[in-house]
């Protein structure tokens, strides 16, 4: 069963600790992308992926970067967590530059305190 | 700005047909996608229009009008399992797609 497998379900860190977000998928897809989902306020695009070494800055890029070292692998790094950051990261892949559907992952469930 | 609009609610009877409209505005636009998220879930991909008309997968069919910048998913035979929230999709001018904010399905026995 092909999937997007996120490292941690839960995670709780303190503020102004660097955290790193990992997520791998393993259907050849080119393209990933970090989404956090807030209530009320949907999903929304941190930063995407088409190719390995190649990120571009979504919607809400501050206070965030990722590393996209091998095809499988996209990681989303807090440089310095705040509360506001506190949310669900969702990862998703996708096959092409037409987007037919993504796979998402499971999410991320991050608390900072 | 670019968005797309979706109710935030809707409630149907089981067994009942239910539509989830949505409008959107979106430069270079690509299609139109439906996703359905459970409660502590992960979104799931339902189904895509690339061009105008009806796309049917089983009891769901989603429907997308360009000229009109709108679509809508429409749910037959609904049951309890369908309680979900419901998101349409649209693809922007640079290859990206942003999400509705989603509509909260509630289906009442």
């Amino acid at each position: 069963d092909v999937k997007v497998t996120q490292s941690s379900r839960y995670l709780v860190k303190r503020t102004g600790e660097k955290v790193f977000l990992e997520c791998v998928q393993d259907m050849d897809h080119e393209n990933m992308f970090w989404y956090r989902q807030d209530p009320g306020l949907g999903l929304r695009l941190i930063y995407f992926s088409y190719d390995v070494k190649m990120k571009e800055k979504g919607d809400i890029p501050e206070g965030y970067s990722v590393s996209r070292e091998k095809k499988e692998r996209f990681s989303l790094i807090l440089e310095s967590a705040s509360t506001n950051q506190t949310s669900m990261y969702l990862c998703a892949s996708s096959k092409g530059q037409r987007f037919y559907g993504y796979t998402f992952g499971s999410g991320t469930r991050l608390t900072v305190v | 700005g670019q968005s797309l609009e979706q109710p935030s609610e809707v409630t149907a009877v089981e067994g009942a047909i239910v539509q989830i409209n949505c409008t959107y505005q979106t430069s270079g636009f690509y299609g139109l996608s439906w996703y359905q998220q459970h409660d502590g879930g992960a979104p799931t991909f339902l189904s895509y229009n690339a061009l105008d008309g009806l796309e049917e997968t089983g009891r769901f069919s989603s429907f997308l009008s360009r000229s009109d910048s709108y679509g809508y998913l429409l749910l037959q035979e609904l049951q309890m399992k369908d309680s979900a929230s419901y998101f349409c999709a649209g693809g922007e001018g640079d290859d990206k797609i942003i999400f509705g904010k989603g509509t909260r399905l509630h289906i009442l026995p």
